[in-house]
């Protein structure tokens, strides 16, 4: 158990297109999911926690109007990047915390964002 | 100000080579220490938590330790498919969203 899944995993956009980002949590409802974003050879950055059916809180530096989030169920969270630019390029990962443990994460494979 | 530290940040080792992996912490009031695995390209996978001094948790050749100031990932006998980066996070009682800090992770290369 504990599957959580990313669509797409690849996906390339022209600068000044949005892109929208799907997590899914596919064997347990997440009461909590993060958005990650990670550069090459770096560790993970949180930009996000999202709880259902709530706005989300982003961490400091983050632009909430650039990189919108809806946790509409406690299966779905979906990240949208507004107006894309080259610098918004990066691997950007998700994850979910499931209701009622100890705040284990599960990480979803991840989605590959090149802007051109 | 909550802290996580990885050492060393790049290791080899000779496949059957064993060695560890250290996390050093500094966080008010530990809630959590999880270690993740991640491939290149690739998201997370989640190793282990563990919650109290002295605990110790086991899988296949790795085996994570944990005191008061750090973590320990042990790795016996290592195979080339152990080659990965091996990232710890803690979670601090001061956090009420489950926010983890990661260290920057340590970067496994096992050498057949």
């Amino acid at each position: 158990g504990a599957v959580v899944s990313q669509h797409p995993s690849r996906v390339i956009c022209k600068s000044g297109t949005s892109v929208k980002i799907e997590c899914r949590s596919l064997d347990f409802q997440a009461t909590t999911m993060f958005w990650y974003r990670q550069f090459p050879k770096k560790s993970l950055m949180l930009m996000a926690t999202s709880n259902e059916g709530s706005k989300a809180t982003y961490e400091q530096g983050v632009e909430k109007d650039k990189f919108l989030i809806n946790h509409a169920s406690l299966t779905l969270s979906t990240l949208t990047v507004t107006s894309a630019h080259p610098e918004d390029s990066s691997f950007y990962i998700c994850s979910a915390s499931r209701q009622g443990t100890s705040y284990e994460q599960y990480f979803g494979p991840g989605t590959r964002l090149t802007v051109t | 100000e909550d802290q996580v530290t990885q050492s060393p940040e790049a290791l080899r080792l000779q496949e059957g080579e064993s060695s560890s992996l250290n996390c050093s912490y500094t966080v008010s009031g530990l809630r959590g220490l999880f270690w993740y695995r991640q491939d290149p390209g690739k998201g997370p996978e989640f190793l282990f938590t563990l919650y109290s001094a002295g605990e110790e948790k086991e899988k296949e050749r790795l085996k994570a330790t944990l005191t008061k100031k750090e973590s320990f990932l042990h790795i016996t006998a290592p195979k080339p498919e152990d080659s990965a980066t091996y990232l710890c996070a803690v979670l601090s009682g001061s956090s009420n969203t489950g926010k983890l800090i990661f260290g920057q992770g340590t970067t496994l290369q096992v050498k057949p």
